[in-house]
């Protein structure tokens, strides 16, 4: 069974400029997290969905993040338009809803440079 | 959502019994206990959960104490690959309405040979 991919894996950009980074969970999971680790820091959650629904967006830092999931399967993060602070590793994680023991299954991170 | 606290790191030579323990004064009563583990330029990788009492599987067990305000991660006779962080979760599962993660600091494991 494949696991949580994302892509890409790292993406270089200068400041002003727009990213969009893709997650594909497991299928069959209808949650789906996104969390970011900034240079040092802990790593923070920022939203989830069920289906495409999103469920919990309390952890978005600002209207530059826009995050979707058309149709419940891969999501999308798009920064724009990014600033330096907004570098760091960018996790998705998923998980089945309504049975299991709530396992996050993490992909292996997109790390994100801006310059 | 309960805050954890955990060492920040320890140390440890390859074939001892490490215990990690994490502190969640106010954990509510429908969260579940969580650890996972991160390797550097990886995702963070579940071991183990539990509610109450003592969980084993086959790389770890978590022992629960009666006040849940506390959990210990014990994990036999470590070797130079369990070197990582690891990450206390305290949360309710999906099954119950929804996770709502917070990681902390983590713990940093060194192995040494």
């Amino acid at each position: 069974e494949a696991g949580v991919t994302q892509f890409p894996s790292h993406s270089v950009i200068e400041k002003g400029q727009t990213v969009t980074l893709r997650c594909d969970p497991i299928s069959g999971h209808d949650n789906l997290y996104w969390y970011r680790r900034v240079m040092g820091k802990e790593i923070k959650f920022l939203l989830h969905f069920v289906k495409e629904s999103k469920q919990d967006e309390s952890g978005m830092p600002n209207n530059r993040f826009l995050a979707e999931r058309t149709g419940g399967t891969y999501s999308t993060l798009k920064v724009q338009p990014a600033e330096l602070e907004d570098s760091g590793v960018y996790f998705c994680a998923s998980s089945q809803d309504g049975r299991g023991t709530g396992e996050l299954f993490f992909g292996e991170g997109s790390r994100l440079t801006v310059l | 959502l309960a805050k954890t606290t955990q060492p920040i790191s320890m140390d440890s030579y390859e074939g001892q019994e490490v215990n990690i323990t994490c502190s969640h004064n106010n954990i509510a009563t429908n969260d579940y206990i969580t650890w996972y583990q991160q390797f550097p330029s990886q995702g963070p990788r579940f071991i183990i959960q539990g509610y109450k009492t003592k969980v084993t599987n086959e790389v770890a067990s978590l022992f629960i104490p009666a006040d849940r305000k506390s959990s210990t991660l014990s994990l036999p006779r470590v070797s130079l690959s369990d070197t990582a962080v690891y990450y206390c979760l305290v949360g309710r599962t999906p099954n119950t309405g929804g996770f709502k993660t917070i990681f902390g600091a983590g713990t940093r494991l060194f192995v040494k040979a």
